[in-house]
């Protein structure tokens, strides 16, 4: 069964203080791998899509990585407006074109001035 | 480009009524895909409409139904609604619906059962 693991829970940094998130996925064959951050009361925000092991990418303080088994989120010198939930989620090989995504249960970030 | 939209935003209903959410993707995109979210379970899909047609269904029970009009607005429908409904439902939308579009959310609708 596909299935998406995110880890820590929860996790709280002091601001500046640089960390990783952790997604560990299960899935018979990847399409692609995305990252959201979502706020209290709010959708789901897109961040990144990762489409194969070895890929990067990078927007502002974040950095997404990917390999066969999970992806890392990177965290540097966070401030405090990047406490949200990060959420990870795999689009599995499926018959026919589908946009069904799995999630994981996130990870609650809070950073502390 | 104005955003996903979703309406209402907040609903309480009670048990073994029946209620309908609206979703209007951006503009463009043919592809909605409804969620359901819970503190317990996190986004558990719900189902996906592409031109109108149901193109996927997630495990959830019959009193869970969608449709997709001609403007690929999208509403969801809940019958006989149980306390477990209590939820968050966010729909999404994306562009082709081929490959890997990125899926844009909305808002969500906050759904209260009694």
């Amino acid at each position: 069964e596909d299935q998406v693991t995110q880890s820590p829970e929860a996790l709280r940094l002091q601001e500046g203080e640089s960390s990783s998130l952790n997604c560990s996925y299960t899935v018979s064959g990847l399409r692609g791998l995305f990252w959201y951050r979502q706020d209290p009361g709010k959708g789901p925000e897109f961040l990144f899509t990762l489409y194969s092991a070895g890929e990067e990418k990078e927007k502002e303080r974040l950095k997404a990585t990917l390999t066969k088994k999970e992806s890392f989120l990177h965290i540097t010198a966070p401030k405090p407006e990047d406490s949200a939930t990060y959420l990870c989620a795999v689009q599995a090989v499926e018959r026919g074109a589908t946009n069904k995504l799995i999630f994981g249960t996130g990870t609650l970030l809070a950073v502390q001035p | 480009k104005a955003g996903v939209t979703q309406t209402p935003r907040y609903l309480i209903k009670t048990r073994g009524q029946q209620v309908t959410l609206s979703c209007s993707p951006i503009s463009g995109h043919r592809s909605v895909s409804w969620y359901q979210q819970t503190p317990g379970q996190g986004l558990q899909f719900l189902f996906e409409y592409f031109s109108e047609t149901q193109r996927n269904k997630g495990n959830f029970p019959g009193r869970f139904s969608g449709r997709q009009f001609s403007n690929s607005r999208s509403e969801m429908n809940v019958s006989t609604l149980e306390l477990g409904d209590s939820a968050l439902y966010l729909c999404a939308s994306s562009s082709t619906g081929y490959g890997t579009d990125t899926q844009y959310f909305g808002p969500g609708t906050r759904l209260t059962v009694l």
